[in-house]
Protein backbone atom coordinates (compact mmCIF):
# COMPACT_ATOMS: atom_id res chain seq x y z
CA UNK A 1 0.00 0.00 0.00
CA UNK A 2 0.94 3.48 0.11
CA UNK A 3 3.02 4.66 2.30
CA UNK A 4 3.52 8.59 3.74
CA UNK A 5 6.49 9.99 5.97
CA UNK A 6 6.91 12.43 8.32
CA UNK A 7 10.04 13.77 9.44
CA UNK A 8 10.91 14.48 12.48
CA UNK A 9 8.88 12.56 14.22
CA UNK A 10 9.06 14.50 17.50
CA UNK A 11 10.39 17.98 17.93
CA UNK A 12 11.14 19.98 20.82
CA UNK A 13 12.11 23.98 20.46
CA UNK A 14 12.04 27.41 22.21
CA UNK A 15 9.52 29.99 21.89
CA UNK A 16 10.14 31.80 19.21
CA UNK A 17 11.83 29.36 16.84
CA UNK A 18 10.73 28.14 13.69
CA UNK A 19 10.03 24.86 12.92
CA UNK A 20 10.27 22.87 9.44
CA UNK A 21 8.00 19.45 9.09
CA UNK A 22 8.37 16.93 5.96
CA UNK A 23 5.99 15.25 4.52
CA UNK A 24 6.67 12.82 1.88
CA UNK A 25 5.00 9.90 0.10
CA UNK A 26 7.21 7.20 -0.51
CA UNK A 27 6.03 5.16 -3.37
CA UNK A 28 3.53 6.98 -5.24
CA UNK A 29 2.89 10.58 -6.36
CA UNK A 30 0.52 12.94 -4.71
CA UNK A 31 -0.58 15.84 -6.23
CA UNK A 32 -2.85 17.12 -3.21
CA UNK A 33 -1.40 16.88 0.95
CA UNK A 34 -3.34 17.66 3.84
CA UNK A 35 -1.75 19.10 6.96
CA UNK A 36 -3.88 18.78 10.11
CA UNK A 37 -3.52 19.65 13.77
CA UNK A 38 -5.05 17.66 16.50
CA UNK A 39 -4.96 18.78 20.11
CA UNK A 40 -5.11 16.10 23.27
CA UNK A 41 -8.57 14.73 23.29
CA UNK A 42 -10.16 16.68 20.17
CA UNK A 43 -10.36 15.53 16.59
CA UNK A 44 -8.14 16.31 13.42
CA UNK A 45 -8.24 19.80 11.97
CA UNK A 46 -7.50 20.62 8.93
CA UNK A 47 -5.18 23.55 8.31
CA UNK A 48 -4.41 23.69 4.92
CA UNK A 49 -4.96 21.88 1.80
CA UNK A 50 -1.23 21.89 -0.07
CA UNK A 51 -1.02 21.45 -3.93
CA UNK A 52 1.92 20.53 -6.04
CA UNK A 53 3.32 24.25 -7.66
CA UNK A 54 0.61 26.06 -6.20
CA UNK A 55 -0.18 27.83 -3.10
CA UNK A 56 -1.74 26.32 -0.49
CA UNK A 57 -5.91 26.63 1.01
CA UNK A 58 -5.70 27.24 4.25
CA UNK A 59 -8.47 26.49 6.38
CA UNK A 60 -10.68 29.39 8.37
CA UNK A 61 -8.51 30.27 11.23
CA UNK A 62 -5.34 29.14 10.21
CA UNK A 63 -2.98 32.15 9.77
CA UNK A 64 -1.29 31.51 5.92
CA UNK A 65 2.08 33.94 7.53
CA UNK A 66 2.48 31.81 10.40
CA UNK A 67 1.90 28.30 8.92
CA UNK A 68 4.12 28.27 5.62
CA UNK A 69 3.40 25.29 3.09
CA UNK A 70 5.76 24.70 0.24
CA UNK A 71 4.51 21.49 -1.99
CA UNK A 72 7.82 21.49 -4.50
CA UNK A 73 7.38 17.86 -5.80
CA UNK A 74 4.98 15.44 -6.21
CA UNK A 75 6.34 13.19 -3.16
CA UNK A 76 7.26 16.29 -0.83
CA UNK A 77 5.22 18.79 1.19
CA UNK A 78 6.87 21.04 4.02
CA UNK A 79 4.65 22.79 6.68
CA UNK A 80 7.22 25.31 8.46
CA UNK A 81 5.70 26.84 11.72
CA UNK A 82 7.43 30.02 12.15
CA UNK A 83 8.05 31.93 15.30
CA UNK A 84 6.34 28.97 17.32
CA UNK A 85 4.71 29.70 20.91
CA UNK A 86 3.83 27.02 23.31
CA UNK A 87 -0.12 27.01 22.01
CA UNK A 88 1.24 25.76 18.49
CA UNK A 89 2.57 22.29 20.88
CA UNK A 90 0.31 19.84 19.16
CA UNK A 91 0.22 16.45 16.98
CA UNK A 92 0.69 17.26 13.07
CA UNK A 93 0.00 15.06 10.44
CA UNK A 94 -0.12 15.15 6.93
CA UNK A 95 -1.82 12.91 4.31
CA UNK A 96 -1.66 12.50 1.16
CA UNK A 97 -3.81 11.33 -1.82
CA UNK A 98 -3.89 9.34 -4.57
CA UNK A 99 -5.61 10.57 -8.01
CA UNK A 100 -5.46 12.83 -10.79
CA UNK A 101 -5.89 15.63 -8.44
CA UNK A 102 -8.47 16.43 -9.71
CA UNK A 103 -10.61 16.26 -6.92
CA UNK A 104 -11.57 12.69 -7.63
CA UNK A 105 -10.19 9.67 -5.31
CA UNK A 106 -8.78 6.90 -8.01
CA UNK A 107 -9.83 4.64 -4.84
CA UNK A 108 -12.46 6.60 -2.55
CA UNK A 109 -12.11 4.02 0.03
CA UNK A 110 -8.60 5.14 1.03
CA UNK A 111 -8.37 8.36 -0.11
CA UNK A 112 -6.15 9.42 2.02
CA UNK A 113 -2.98 7.78 3.57
CA UNK A 114 -1.56 9.62 6.37
CA UNK A 115 2.03 9.98 7.77
CA UNK A 116 3.01 8.65 11.21
CA UNK A 117 2.22 12.47 12.81
CA UNK A 118 5.03 15.09 14.45
CA UNK A 119 4.76 15.88 18.11
CA UNK A 120 5.70 19.24 18.57
CA UNK A 121 6.04 20.66 22.04
CA UNK A 122 7.14 24.68 22.18
CA UNK A 123 8.83 25.49 25.15
CA UNK B 1 -23.11 23.98 8.56
CA UNK B 2 -21.25 21.04 8.53
CA UNK B 3 -21.81 18.55 11.21
CA UNK B 4 -20.53 14.91 12.24
CA UNK B 5 -21.77 13.68 15.46
CA UNK B 6 -20.65 11.19 17.49
CA UNK B 7 -20.44 10.38 21.10
CA UNK B 8 -17.48 10.79 23.32
CA UNK B 9 -16.66 8.08 24.66
CA UNK B 10 -18.08 3.98 24.60
CA UNK B 11 -17.08 1.50 27.42
CA UNK B 12 -17.04 -2.11 26.74
CA UNK B 13 -16.04 -5.48 27.23
CA UNK B 14 -13.76 -7.99 25.85
CA UNK B 15 -15.41 -10.09 23.87
CA UNK B 16 -18.39 -8.41 23.54
CA UNK B 17 -19.97 -6.10 20.67
CA UNK B 18 -20.36 -2.38 20.37
CA UNK B 19 -22.04 0.18 18.27
CA UNK B 20 -20.53 3.63 17.67
CA UNK B 21 -22.67 5.48 16.08
CA UNK B 22 -22.49 8.49 13.86
CA UNK B 23 -24.82 11.36 12.63
CA UNK B 24 -23.69 13.75 10.01
CA UNK B 25 -25.32 16.84 7.52
CA UNK B 26 -22.82 18.16 5.34
CA UNK B 27 -23.04 20.13 1.85
CA UNK B 28 -23.34 16.74 -0.82
CA UNK B 29 -22.20 13.43 0.37
CA UNK B 30 -18.93 11.21 -1.22
CA UNK B 31 -19.06 8.75 1.07
CA UNK B 32 -18.82 7.88 4.95
CA UNK B 33 -15.40 6.93 6.40
CA UNK B 34 -14.26 5.19 9.29
CA UNK B 35 -11.21 5.76 10.80
CA UNK B 36 -9.17 3.88 14.01
CA UNK B 37 -6.55 6.29 15.67
CA UNK B 38 -4.34 4.79 18.74
CA UNK B 39 -2.93 7.16 21.06
CA UNK B 40 -0.44 9.07 19.62
CA UNK B 41 -0.52 7.91 16.39
CA UNK B 42 -2.15 8.57 12.76
CA UNK B 43 -5.21 7.58 11.69
CA UNK B 44 -5.42 3.92 9.95
CA UNK B 45 -8.70 3.70 7.15
CA UNK B 46 -10.89 1.10 8.55
CA UNK B 47 -14.13 1.16 6.17
CA UNK B 48 -16.13 3.22 3.53
CA UNK B 49 -19.83 3.29 2.33
CA UNK B 50 -20.99 5.22 -0.45
CA UNK B 51 -24.56 3.30 -0.45
CA UNK B 52 -26.94 2.35 1.83
CA UNK B 53 -26.10 -1.11 3.62
CA UNK B 54 -23.82 -2.83 5.80
CA UNK B 55 -20.35 -3.60 4.83
CA UNK B 56 -18.64 -6.30 6.60
CA UNK B 57 -14.65 -6.87 7.22
CA UNK B 58 -14.11 -8.96 9.74
CA UNK B 59 -14.83 -8.37 13.03
CA UNK B 60 -15.82 -5.00 11.45
CA UNK B 61 -18.57 -3.99 10.13
CA UNK B 62 -20.03 -0.26 8.92
CA UNK B 63 -24.04 0.81 8.09
CA UNK B 64 -25.04 3.61 6.33
CA UNK B 65 -28.05 5.11 5.82
CA UNK B 66 -28.22 8.35 3.45
CA UNK B 67 -31.99 9.26 4.15
CA UNK B 68 -31.16 9.67 7.58
CA UNK B 69 -27.66 10.78 8.08
CA UNK B 70 -26.84 7.85 9.87
CA UNK B 71 -23.70 5.37 9.92
CA UNK B 72 -22.32 3.02 12.45
CA UNK B 73 -19.75 1.34 12.80
CA UNK B 74 -19.91 -2.60 14.75
CA UNK B 75 -16.92 -4.16 16.28
CA UNK B 76 -17.48 -7.49 17.43
CA UNK B 77 -15.53 -9.93 19.53
CA UNK B 78 -13.73 -6.98 21.36
CA UNK B 79 -10.30 -7.21 21.87
CA UNK B 80 -7.96 -5.10 24.23
CA UNK B 81 -6.20 -4.07 21.41
CA UNK B 82 -9.53 -2.73 19.89
CA UNK B 83 -9.01 0.93 23.02
CA UNK B 84 -8.87 3.48 20.70
CA UNK B 85 -10.40 5.91 19.38
CA UNK B 86 -13.11 6.07 16.18
CA UNK B 87 -13.18 8.96 14.28
CA UNK B 88 -16.19 8.72 11.65
CA UNK B 89 -15.41 11.16 8.60
CA UNK B 90 -17.64 12.37 5.36
CA UNK B 91 -16.82 13.44 2.25
CA UNK B 92 -18.30 15.83 0.94
CA UNK B 93 -19.07 17.29 -2.56
CA UNK B 94 -15.68 19.07 -3.08
CA UNK B 95 -14.20 15.34 -1.97
CA UNK B 96 -12.66 17.05 1.36
CA UNK B 97 -13.10 15.04 4.08
CA UNK B 98 -15.28 16.57 7.42
CA UNK B 99 -14.32 14.61 10.37
CA UNK B 100 -15.80 14.16 13.45
CA UNK B 101 -14.96 14.65 17.06
CA UNK B 102 -14.34 11.37 17.71
CA UNK B 103 -15.11 8.32 19.82
CA UNK B 104 -12.82 6.94 22.60
CA UNK B 105 -13.65 3.13 23.11
CA UNK B 106 -12.21 1.81 26.15
CA UNK B 107 -12.15 -1.87 26.60
CA UNK B 108 -12.67 -3.44 29.88
CA UNK B 109 -11.13 -7.50 30.84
Amino acid sequence: GAVVSQHPSRVICKSGTSVKIECRSLDFQATTMFWYRQFPKQSLMLMATSNEGSKATYEQGVEKDKFLINHASLTLSTLTVTSAHPEDSSFYICSARLGPGTGVPSWPGETQYFGPGTRLLVL
Amino acid sequence: GQNIDQPTEMTATEGAIVQINCTYQTSGFNGLFWYQQHAGEAPTFLSYNVLDGLEEKGRFSSFLSRSKGYSYLLLKELQMKDSASYLCAVMDSNYQLIWGAGTKLIIKP
